[in-house]
């Protein structure tokens, strides 16, 4: 079965850093996701994408974040100055179509230090 | 808001034992209910859904039925394996408004089964 791949597995930075998570949806998919679950925490909703722009984001995705397609088959996230808080699994999910079932990759592990 | 709230873990079985996760659920309409499952070292995966109220959804062995009226959609299953270790993940998604359909979670449970 097809799937969402995302890298890296595991990224360190220091707090200020930028960050950008990336993530390589399912190919016929039109719909991006980002999530993330702080440790010991509930899996959040960040931000959907569709057709090249936002579709809908949460109070959590601030400025601070952005998203973005640069080449019609990698999607990622960017933190521009990263707060220890933001120390996270990230997880990106594609859909074919809206409603329909999510893909999830296997996350990325940022640590903020 | 709408929320998910299910048992907290860990959750430790024997092989063969019997298998409940709790799972309420608060929304303003009329969710879709999803059970997902992260094996680990890997992502979610979507393990059984209810789109309306008494639907059952299973997979894999496992059930859960959609109940409106107690608001719960609590995961089952009748005897565990050793390979059904992971973190389950009670889910809902509402479709109002502009929602683009995206999932609230839980805060997940992780199960063990021992040998």
């Amino acid at each position: 079965e097809p799937e969402v791949t995302q890298t890296p597995s595991h990224q360190v930075t220091q707090m200020g850093q930028e960050v950008i998570l990336r993530c390589v949806p399912i190919s016929n998919h039109l719909y991006f996701y980002w999530y993330r679950q702080i440790l010991g925490q509930k899996v959040e909703f960040l931000v959907s994408f569709y057709n090249n722009e936002i579709s809908e984001k949460s109070e959590i995705f601030d400025d601070q974040f952005s998203v973005e397609r640069p080449d019609g088959s990698n999607f990622t996230l960017k933190i521009r100055s990263t707060k220890l808080e933001d120390s996270a699994m990230y997880f990106c999910a594609s859909s074919e179509a809206l409603w329909q079932r999510l893909h999830f990759g296997n996350g990325t592990r940022l640590t903020v230090t | 808001g709408d929320s998910v709230t299910q048992m907290e873990g860990p959750v430790t079985l024997s092989e063969e034992a019997f298998l409940t996760i709790n799972c309420t659920y608060t929304a303003t309409g009329y969710p879709s209910l999803f059970w997902y499952v992260q094996y680990p070292g890997e992502g979610l995966q979507l393990l059984l859904k209810a789109t309306k109220a008494d639907d059952k959804g299973s997979n894999k062995g496992f059930e859960a039925t959609y109940r409106k009226e107690t608001t719960s959609f609590h995961l089952e299953k009748g005897s565990v394996q050793v390979s059904d270790s992971a973190v389950y993940f009670c889910a809902l998604s509402e479709r109002y408004g502009g929602s683009q359909g995206n999932l609230i979670f839980g805060k997940g449970t992780k199960l063990s089964v021992k040998p």
